[in-house]
C-alpha cells in the first residue's frame, strides 16, 4: 500500500521569499514516481514536477525544485521567489511500479503568499 | 497543447437519479482514471482503466459506479443512483506511456451536486 503524508495544512510565505512544502511517503514498491500538483481556487489540477525513485538528481522545473531524500522517504517541494499567483493548494502524489497504476494523493497544503 | 476535456462542468441532480460524467482523454494516452474531491478535501482515487477494462478500483467504487469507453475516445463515469454524499468534484485524468510521461493530465473537473 502507498501512503502520502503532508503535515502542513496551511503555510504562509512573504512574496519573493522561498518556501518548502513537506511530503513524506511510504511504499513497498521498489520503483515509484513522486509528483507535485497545484490546485488554484479555480479548481483545476496542474502538474508541477516529477521525481523518479531511481533519479540521481533532484528534479527542477523553473522556480520549482524537489528535494528528494530517498532514505528519509521525503519529497519536499521548494518554491523559490514566491509570487502572489502561487497561492493555491499543493498536493504531493505517488505512483507505484505498474505504469498504469493509480496515484495516491496527500491531504494537501494550502499556501498563501503575502504581499 | 492536448488536453483532457470533461462535460458537464456542473450538474445538479436529485438523489436517486442516474448521472453520466463524460471525459475525452488525450488521444494517444493509454491509461485513464477517475478521481473525486469532496470540497476542500483530498483527491481520492476511484478507478483506473486500461486496455478496455478496469485495472484497479477503490473501496469507494462500489456497485453504483461504472465506467465505459464506448467509442475509443470518450471515457464515461456512470453513477446509477446518486446519494447526497456523492456530491463532489469528479476529475478525469489520463496518462501516457514511458517514464517521462508519468504525470497525470487532469481535466477541469465536473462538479456534481446531489440534492
Amino acid at each position: 500500500a502507498q501512503k502520502i503524508t503532508q503535515t502542513q495544512p496551511g503555510m504562509f510565505v512573504q512574496e519573493k521569499e522561498a518556501v518548502t512544502l513537506d511530503c513524506t511517503y511510504d511504499t513497498s514498491d521498489p520503483s515509484y514516481g513522486l509528483f507535485w500538483y497545484k490546485q488554484p481556487s479555480s479548481g483545476e489540477m496542474i502538474f508541477l514536477i516529477y521525481q523518479g525513485s531511481y533519479d540521481q538528481q533532484n528534479a527542477t522545473e523553473g522556480r520549482y525544485s524537489l528535494n528528494f531524500q530517498k532514505a528519509r522517504k521525503s519529497a519536499n517541494l521548494v518554491i523559490s521567489a514566491s509570487q502572489l499567483g502561487d497561492s493555491a493548494m499543493y498536493f504531493c502524489a505517488m505512483r507505484g511500479s505498474p505504469p498504469g497504476g493509480k496515484s495516491t494523493f496527500g491531504d494537501g497544503t494550502t499556501l498563501t503568499v503575502k504581499p | 497543447e492536448p488536453e483532457v476535456t470533461q462535460t458537464p462542468s456542473h450538474q445538479v441532480t436529485q438523489m436517486g437519479q442516474e448521472v453520466i460524467l463524460r471525459c475525452v482523454p488525450i488521444s494517444n494516452h493509454l491509461y485513464f482514471y477517475w478521481y473525486r474531491q469532496i470540497l476542500g478535501q483530498k483527491v481520492e482515487f476511484l478507478v483506473s482503466f486500461y486496455n478496455n477494462e478496469i485495472s484497479e478500483k477503490s473501496e469507494i467504487f462500489d456497485d453504483q459506479f461504472s465506467v465505459e469507453r464506448p467509442d475509443g475516445s470518450n471515457f464515461t463515469l456512470k453513477i446509477r443512483s446518486t446519494k447526497l454524499e456523492d456530491s463532489a468534484m469528479y476529475f478525469c485524468a489520463s496518462r501516457g506511456q514511458g517514464r517521462n510521461t508519468g504525470e497525470l493530465f487532469f481535466g477541469e473537473g465536473s462538479r456534481l451536486t446531489v440534492l
